[in-house]
């Protein structure tokens, strides 16, 4: 069964450095997110990506984040300047289409900013 | 923003016992997922929910989208073990899906 791939599965940073995480989205599909989860808390919405573009952002989803799709396969979302706050796991997720919609989700990135 | 609130927050149950658990918002929804999530995996989807009143199985689950259109529910039956985890529903009010807090279920042998 297709599923959403992401890499590294844990990545440990200092503050203040610069990440990327790496997603392969299941390949039909037209519609990118990502998600994070803070431990123990719940799942909260970062970006949604379609056609190249951002489609929909949170409050969370500042000046420090980035996304981009630099190939037909790959959606990373890049972190400029990490600060402590960040560390979380980070969900990739995707969809055929925006609306009616299944989401699947990949298995995560632990980012841990020390 | 949107919120979801799920009850109950933990249940501790008997293995082979029936779960019952529940999702409400304020708002409407055009879309009801629930999923699961494993300690340090990603959420995996259940099942998913289009319209008013529909109500869906997969095997041992069976979900319902209120008719209301502001709450979902999620039946499990004849628990087992591997039924231990989170459980989220997850709400489209518009292009994105917003998540509830979770329902932590433990299953005792």
């Amino acid at each position: 069964e297709p599923e959403v791939t992401q890499t590294p599965s844990h990545q440990v940073t200092q503050m203040g450095q610069e990440v990327i995480l790496r997603c392969v989205p299941i390949s039909n599909h037209l519609y990118f997110y990502w998600y994070r989860q803070i431990l123990g808390q719940k799942v909260e919405f970062l970006v949604s990506f379609y056609n190249n573009e951002i489609s929909e952002k949170s409050e969370i989803f500042d000046d420090q984040f980035s996304v981009e799709r630099p190939d037909g396969s790959n959606f990373t979302l890049k972190i400029r300047s990490t600060k402590l706050e960040d560390s979380a796991m980070y969900f990739c997720a995707s969809s055929a289409l925006t609306v009616n919609e299944k989401l699947f989700f990949g298995s995560g990135t632990q980012l841990s900013v020390l | 923003g949107q919120q979801l609130n799920q009850s109950p927050q933990s249940m501790f149950i008997q293995e082979g016992e029936d779960v019952s658990m529940n999702c409400t918002s304020s708002s409407i929804f055009n879309t009801w997922l629930w999923y699961k999530q494993e300690p340090g995996e990603g959420p995996v989807l259940l099942i998913a929910l289009y319209k008013a009143g529909e109500l869906t199985s997969n095997g041992r689950l069976t979900a319902q989208f209120g008719i209301t259109r502001k709450d979902s529910f999620l039946n499990i039956s004849a628990s087992i073990p591997s039924d231990v985890g989170i459980y989220f529903c997850a709400g489209q009010p518009g292009q994105n899906f917003v998540f509830g807090p979770g329902t932590r279920l433990s299953v005792l042998p």
